[in-house]
């Protein structure tokens, strides 16, 4: 069974830092996996999805890595400012199946302190 | 905006009551889910529907209804509830089931059981 895993749980940081965000997985037969941020109060907004082909995906000041055969995947934030202040979430989809289910992680709070 | 409507935003329900959350999609998509977020928990899938069909029913309890009268509407409907049950109910859509269709999410409803 899939099981994702985050580190750190939380994490607070001054503004400026560039900071790394884990996250880990089980099973290395996945479809592709993504980050998504949630702001307290609303949904999810998806931030990066890499398919499993792929090594990274860039947008912005982010940046995502995945390494499907150790089961890892970071998230690196350049010059953090309060805005990315949210938890951050980290989904694999499953190979196979009807839907191709999303397995989530259960995510780092990030506070980036002005 | 992500284009996917949940109303109520709150709900507070005694375990005897029978109430609806509504979810709506603006986005054309046929495909839509029902997740679970509960505090310190991974978001769990609970059910998801392809073209008005429910596909996958994720081991939940009977208390939890779903309907999907059309590709643009879902509902869940709750009866009998726990304190347990308690969490963030989110919906999303994506054009297809699979692992090649993003998923867009609503901004959930936060489901108190007194």
């Amino acid at each position: 069974k899939q099981e994702v895993t985050q580190i750190p749980a939380a994490l607070s940081v001054p503004e400026g830092e560039n900071l790394v965000l884990n996250c880990s997985f089980t099973d290395s037969a996945i479809y592709n996996l993504q980050w998504f941020r949630q702001d307290p109060g609303k949904g999810l907004t998806s931030l990066l999805l890499i398919q499993s082909s792929q090594r990274e995906q860039t947008s912005g000041r982010l940046n995502a890595s995945l390494d499907k055969s150790s089961g890892r995947s970071t998230l690196y934030i350049a010059a953090s400012q309060p805005g990315d202040s949210a938890t951050y979430l980290c989904a694999v989809r499953e190979y196979g199946g009807a839907t191709n289910k999303l397995i989530f992680g259960t995510g780092t709070l990030l506070a980036v302190q002005p | 905006e992500t284009g996917v409507t949940q109303t109520p935003r709150h709900l507070v329900m005694g375990m005897t009551n029978k109430k609806s959350l509504k979810c709506e999609q603006h986005l054309g998509h046929n495909a839509m889910y029902w997740y679970k977020q509960s505090a310190k928990k991974p978001l769990e899938l609970m059910f998801v529907y392809s073209l008005e069909e429910r596909v996958e029913n994720n081991s939940v309890p009977s208390r939890f209804s779903p309907e999907c009268p059309n590709s643009s509407h879902l509902f869940l409907h709750l009866h009998t509830l726990q304190p347990e049950d308690s969490a963030l109910y989110l919906c999303a859509s994506s054009l297809r089931t699979g692992g090649l269709y993003e998923q867009y999410f609503g901004p959930g409803t936060r489901l108190t059981v007194t």
